[in-house]
């Protein structure tokens, strides 16, 4: 199985600042054949589902502000977040698409400092 | 807008089935596969099954000795059985539509519900 680690497992960043963090693959999600990398960024806020954010690595969902990107290729990837807003308090999953089975990293939590 | 909907039985004996029901609503089965999902505390998210309207299943290897997926699409319904549970199949499940599948990713996500093996 496809192995993700996230990075790091929580962080703490003021509102209005910039918030980064990481999903390291154990193999490469690239294909040569669409030049696409396989992996999706998820947001759970307490109490609720995982909300879809990103696919195809930094194709942002319809509907997901702006403020949150992803970016990466091949074997490391990075979700950002522009301006940390109080209501994107959640923890954060990526999940690879490559191989079955798809596959999640452990996540990271985000809090406000 | 498509929504899905957990129903399960909350408690489940060590050694017996496991039992859930994904009703989807706003929209059709139509040509989606739908996969059902489970995280255990303190574990990542794992990927059990998905079906497809046609009845076309896929498992994770490492559960596909006991699980069985079902569709019934006059109901709007599939299904998961997973037989044999210990207390490591304590968790939240979840069902899910799979986008650009099978091999996809998922949106939405029911609710999910909790199933405690337990005697």
């Amino acid at each position: 199985d496809v192995v993700l680690t996230q990075s790091p497992d929580s962080l703490a960043v003021s509102l209005g600042e910039r918030a980064s963090f990481n999903c390291k693959s154990s193999r490469i999600l690239l294909s040569t054949s669409n030049n696409k990398n396989y992996l999706a960024w998820y947001q759970r806020k307490p109490g609720q589902p995982p909300k879809l954010l990103i696919y195809w690595a930094s194709t942002r969902q319809s509907g997901v502000p702006d403020r949150f990107s992803g970016s990466g290729s091949g074997t490391d990837f990075t979700l950002t977040i522009s301006s940390l807003q109080a209501e994107d308090v959640a923890v954060y999953y990526c999940q690879q698409y490559y191989s079955t089975p798809q596959t999640f990293g452990q996540g990271t939590k985000v809090e406000i400092k | 807008q498509v929504q899905l909907q957990e129903s399960g039985p909350g408690l489940v004996k060590p050694s017996a089935t496991l039992s859930l029901t994904c009703t989807v609503s706003g929209g059709s089965l139509s040509n989606y596969y739908w996969s059902c999902l489970r995280q255990s505390a303190g574990k990542a998210l794992e990927w059990i099954g998905r079906i497809h309207k046609s009845g076309t299943t896929n498992y994770n290897p490492s559960l596909e000795s006991r699980v069985t997926m079902s569709v019934d699409a006059s109901k709007n319904q599939f299904s998961l059985q997973l037989r044999s549970v210990t207390a490591a199949d304590t968790a939240v499940y979840y069902c899910v539509r799979e986008i650009s599948g099978p091999l996809g990713w998922f949106d939405p996500w029911g609710q999910g519900t909790l199933v405690t093996v337990s005697s």
